[in-house]
């Protein structure tokens, strides 16, 4: 199975601050790479696809980019409904598998 | 809007059997592939089961692979998660998800709300 590693597990901080998360795959998956976005009790909520697509919807201040091996999320400008937890998830091959997740908190 | 609602979910003994079903709404459920997908308390997600959008191809982790059925009724926009000899380790929260694709190796790009398992003895 691919294996995704991410990182950082939690970050701490600030509204207006940009922050950048990355999830690195054991092989390559092309751009077969999604990130979400989960807030506690409720369901996941997809914000890239194909590792730099925006999901319809979602404000631009999310931006996506890497392919093969590596890839990021970017959020340009925090704000204050954007702390949750994100987490991405290769689609390129069965068994699907996900990063480990990030909390983004507040500092 | 698309919605998928997770229900069947509880506490059970070790060994034993729960269903899981899914009812979905706002798409054309007949067209797409879903997924069921589990988080267990605290720790990560994990990829569980996929089916085809007609029923006819199935994939599972090898963590459950002969112990759950993935299935599906499009006459009644359901999917159903049959899981047989339970573990203690199978305690989770279950998702159903949609992929974007009709044989799934697409992005899931909505997700129900999830059903808790619980296995304890």
């Amino acid at each position: 199975a691919i294996q995704m590693t991410q990182s950082p597990s939690s970050l701490s901080a600030s509204v207006g601050d940009r922050v950048t998360i990355t999830c690195r795959a054991s092989q390559d998956i092309r751009d077969d790479l999604g990130w979400y976005q989960q807030k506690p009790g409720k369901a996941p909520k997809l914000l890239i696809y194909s590792a730099s697509t925006l999901q319809s919807g979602v404000p631009s201040r999310f931006s996506g980019s890497g392919s093969g091996t590596d890839f990021s999320l970017t959020i340009s400008s925090l704000q204050p409904e954007d702390f949750a937890t994100y987490f991405c998830l290769q689609d390129n091959s069965y068994p699907y598998t996900f990063g480990q997740g990030t909390k983004l908190e507040i500092k | 809007q698309v919605q998928l609602v997770e229900s069947g979910g509880g506490s059970v003994q070790p060994g034993r059997s729960l269903r899981l079903s899914c009812a979905a709404s706002g798409f054309a459920f007949s067209s797409y592939a879903i997924h069921w997908v589990r988080q267990a308390p605290g720790k990560g997600l994990e990829w569980v089961a996929v089916i085809s959008y007609d029923g006819n191809k199935k994939y599972y982790a090898d963590s459950v692979k002969g112990r759950f059925t993935i299935s599906r009724d499009n006459s009644k926009n359901t999917l159903y998660l049959q899981m047989n000899s339970l573990r203690p380790e199978d305690t989770a929260v279950y998702y159903c998800a949609r992929d974007r694709a009709p044989f799934g190796i697409g992005e899931i790009d909505y997700w129900g709300q999830g059903t808790l398992v619980t296995v304890s003895s």
